[in-house]
């Protein structure tokens, strides 16, 4: 069975600076897609970048990039020139490409970011 | 360009009534996934449906938990005779009608409190 680490429970950073939030991964799949998911206060679950595993190239969404490391299977979002609206819960999640459960997200327990001013 | 609605938002029911959740999915979307979070947790997946069909319910409990997503109208998540450890938000995420996995994006989630 895959399952997902987020080994920091809780992290802080100074607006405008860079933070990188940690992810490892368990699985015997070789295709797969891995995710990041920010939670703000509202509540509401929002895509913040995709991986597929497949691609060699790290994944970048403006601000947001990530360190995908297949063999050492870890997956770290990288926040740059943060703001306070980053401040959420982040969540990293893993999908199967192919056989069964593809489609079902996996996701780890989240970290909790707060941006300072 | 609507996102994925659930309703209601936020729901109160007590032990041993029933709880309907609701999810439509976005425009295009074929495909729809329940997740439960608990406190301070991680989403769990639930259910993943297509049109009339239960594709893996392989996270749902045994009882009392029911899910459909009909030819018309949106998916809904079915809990009958609701216990305190219900309570928890409910996320509904569509998907694309496409081969394969593809990225879920989320609804705003149902709150469900059981008194």
């Amino acid at each position: 069975a895959q399952t997902v680490t987020q080994s920091q429970p809780e992290m802080s950073v100074q607006e405008a600076e860079t933070v990188t939030l940690s992810c490892t991964y368990d699985t015997s799949e070789s295709n797969y897609y891995l995710f990041w998911y920010k939670q703000p206060p509202s509540r509401q679950m929002i895509l913040v970048i995709r991986q597929e595993a497949y691609k060699q190239q790290n994944a970048t969404e403006n601000r947001f990039s990530v360190n995908f490391q297949k063999a050492a299977k870890s997956f770290s979002l990288k926040i740059s020139d943060s703001q306070l609206g980053d401040t959420a819960m982040y969540f990293c999640a893993f999908m199967r490409r192919y056989g069964g459960s593809q489609g079902n997200l996996i996701f780890g327990k989240g970290t909790k970011l707060s941006v300072k001013p | 360009n609507a996102g994925v609605m659930q309703n209601p938002r936020h729901l109160v029911r007590r032990r041993g009534q029933e709880a309907r959740l609701r999810c439509s999915p976005m425009k295009g979307h074929s495909h729809v996934y329940w997740y439960r979070q608990l406190p301070e947790e991680g989403l769990k997946f639930m259910v993943y449906l297509q049109k009339e069909n239960i594709i893996d319910e392989s996270g749902m409990p045994k009882e009392r938990f029911s899910a459909e997503f009909p030819k018309e109208g949106p998916s809904i998540l079915r809990i009958q005779q609701v216990v305190r450890g219900d309570s928890a938000a409910y996320f509904c995420a569509s998907s694309r009608d496409r081969q394969g996995p593809d990225t879920q994006y989320f609804g705003p989630g149902t709150r469900l409190t059981v008194l």
